[in-house]
């Protein structure tokens, strides 16, 4: 079976640096990709890792071991826009894209 | 404007109903999905087809049914057999669905039991 495990919930202040990480457990993993979701919209893909290390696009970077069954979404120079919940996603020998528990982003002031 | 168009925003269902979603999207993807949002909870997977005229069951598929007659259209039915129906549902595409793409999103309908 697929699992993908994050933080519930997580909080920060405007400007600062956040990391919001994934652990999953996979058969055939494919690959670690990175969803946003302002409340009550539709999710839109922000990064994806097939290899292990970093990724970097604009203010937000993701990183995959696959030996540690791990990856994290960083997230610069924060935003109040930043609030939203994310979600990492790993597709898998079975060819449909499962997602973790999501983790509701708070940016403070 | 290429995108994908779930109809309508909000839904409610009556005790023993069936209802439709309608999912369509003129990216010319092959693959399509549909998941299920429960407040604060992820997405849960309910039935994805990959081409027109096959689909496979998600997670969740008990109570729900699909169709896949057109590439651009793929609806989903929750059945009066999902007892517990109400939900925030997405619909997806992908370029081929091999598990590791892309997924762009619909907006999304709000199913309520009335």
């Amino acid at each position: 079976g697929q699992s993908l495990e994050q933080p519930s919930e997580v909080t920060a202040v405007e400007g600062a640096i956040v990391q919001i990480n994934c652990t999953y457990q996979t058969s055939g993993f494919y690959g670690l990709s990175w969803y946003q979701q302002h409340d009550g919209g539709a999710p839109t893909f922000l990064s994806y890792n097939a290899l292990d290390g970093l990724e970097e696009t604009g203010r937000f970077s993701s990183f995959l071991s696959r030996s540690d069954s791990y990856g994290y979404l960083l997230l610069q120079e924060l935003q109040m826009k930043d609030s939203a919940s994310y979600f990492c996603a790993s597709g898998g020998a079975t060819n449909k894209l499962i997602f973790g528990t999501g983790t509701l982003l708070a940016v403070q002031p | 404007d290429g995108g994908i168009t779930q109809s309508p925003k909000y839904l409610f269902r009556k005790e023993g109903q069936n209802v439709t979603l309608s999912c369509e999207q003129n990216l010319n993807h092959d693959a399509m999905y549909w998941y299920r949002q429960d407040p604060g909870q992820g997405l849960r997977l309910i039935y994805y087809s990959q081409i027109v005229n096959d689909f496979q069951k998600g997670d969740i598929a008990e109570g729900y049914s699909v169709s896949r007659e057109k590439k651009e259209s793929f609806p989903l039915t929750v059945t009066s057999a999902q007892k517990n129906p109400t939900a925030f549902y997405l619909c997806a595409s992908s370029i081929l669905g091999q598990g590791n793409e892309k997924l762009f999103f619909g907006s999304g309908t709000q199913l309520s039991v009335l």
